[in-house]
Formats: C-alpha cells, structure tokens, sequence
C-alpha cells in the first residue's frame, strides 16, 4: 500500500520568506501523480499543485513550487514570498494505478508578520 | 460556479439516529469520493464511485453506505451513528482517465457531533 509522510507537524516562517513543506513517499506503481492541497481555518480543501511521476520539469503554479526528487520519492512544496494568508494546513497527496488519493497527516504552516 | 455541493454543514445527531449526507456535483466528473477527517488528521476515504451504479469501500467504510443512481449525486448514508463518527465529512469529485492527473475538488464538508 502506498504511503505518504509529511514529518513536520509544524513550521513558522516570517512574511516575505520562502518555506519548504516535506513530503516522501512510499509506492511502486510505475506511474502516479502527487498532489498539495491547503485546509485553511474554514475547512475547505484548496488544490494548489500537482506533479507526474513521468513529468520532465518541477511544477509551479504562481508562488508555489514541488520540489520533485524521483529517487529520493520525495515531493516538497515550496512557497516563495509566504504571505499572512497562507497560514493553513498543508497537506501532501498521493494518486497510483488506484486513481485514489491516499493523503498525509498534514503540516500546519504559520506565517509571522 | 458550483462545483461540488454538500449538505448539511453542521447536524448533531443522537446515537443510534440515522441520517444522509447528500452530496452533489455539475461537473461531469465520473469519480466522486466520501472522506472523513478527525481533528488534527488527514483525510480517510469511506467510499468511492467510478461511476453511475458502481460503488467501492475506501480505508474507512464500516458505519457507512452509499449508492450512486446518477452521474451527480452520490450520498452517504449512516446508520446507527455512534459516537466514532464524530467527525467532518468531504465529498469530492474528479474526472479519471488514462492521466494520473485526476485533481479532486472537493465540498465545503459536513461537520457532524454524535452525542
């Protein structure tokens, strides 16, 4: 079964700053797909940025950024410039030959003004 | 600008009681999906759909029951609420093809308290 770990169960970055969110994984599909989404506080589950295991270039979309790193199986997220309105939860997102998606435990991402 | 659409937001529910979620999506999606959340934890799927008529159990199912008659509705049925199933509930929906990129948007959740 595959399994996704996010090791951090929180981070604090200063406003303006750039902040890394880790995510590995454990699979042997030979093709998947990983996936961020942000719950802020009012509970909505937001897609931010998706990554093929067979994409040839990170994905970015705005100020976010994945870190892919395919034989390391990890998957970070990286947010550039980190805003007030990104405090949130962040949680990393696994999709295989099951075309479902098994989630992390979450990293709650606090940003300091 | 729909998208997927759940009801109730808020129900408490006595144990024993019984009671459906409806869920409802206006995309076209052939996925849809029922998670459950638990404080401070990721998402746990319950059940999921690939399609009118075809339902499967996810990680979580024991409790639960869903059906799916239409391409757009697909409610989650609980029988004899208990206490465990305190918990904030998400549909969600995709469209799945042959790319692993099948995003899911999910429903603003249910959240439901069994006392």
């Amino acid at each position: 079964a595959q399994k996704i770990t996010q090791t951090q169960p929180g981070m604090f970055v200063q406003e303006k700053e750039a902040v890394t969110l880790d995510c590995t994984y454990d699979t042997s599909d030979p093709s998947y797909g990983l996936f961020w989404y942000k719950q802020p506080s009012s509970g909505e589950m937001i897609f931010l940025i998706y990554q093929g295991s067979y994409d040839q270039q990170n994905a970015t979309e705005g100020r976010y950024s994945l870190n892919f790193q395919k034989a390391r199986k990890s998957a970070n997220l990286v947010i550039s410039a980190s805003q007030l309105g990104d405090s949130a939860m962040y949680f990393c997102a696994y999709s295989g030959s099951a075309r479902q998606l098994t989630f992390g435990s979450g990293t709650q991402l606090t940003v300091l003004p | 600008n729909a998208g997927v659409t759940q009801t109730p937001k808020f129900r408490i529910l006595k144990i024993g009681q019984s009671m459906t979620l409806q869920c409802t999506q206006d995309m076209n999606h052939n996925y849809m999906y029922w998670y459950r959340q638990d404080p401070g934890m990721g998402l746990k799927l319950i059940y999921y759909s690939v399609g009118a008529g075809i339902t499967d159990k996810g990680e979580v199912p024991n409790g639960y029951n869903v059906s799916r008659s239409t391409t757009e509705d697909f409610p989650l049925r609980l029988e004899l609420a208990a206490p465990s199933q305190t918990s904030v509930y998400f549909c969600a929906s995709s469209y799945v093809g042959i790319s692993t990129k099948n995003i899911q948007y999910f429903g603003a959740g249910t959240r439901l308290s069994v006392l």
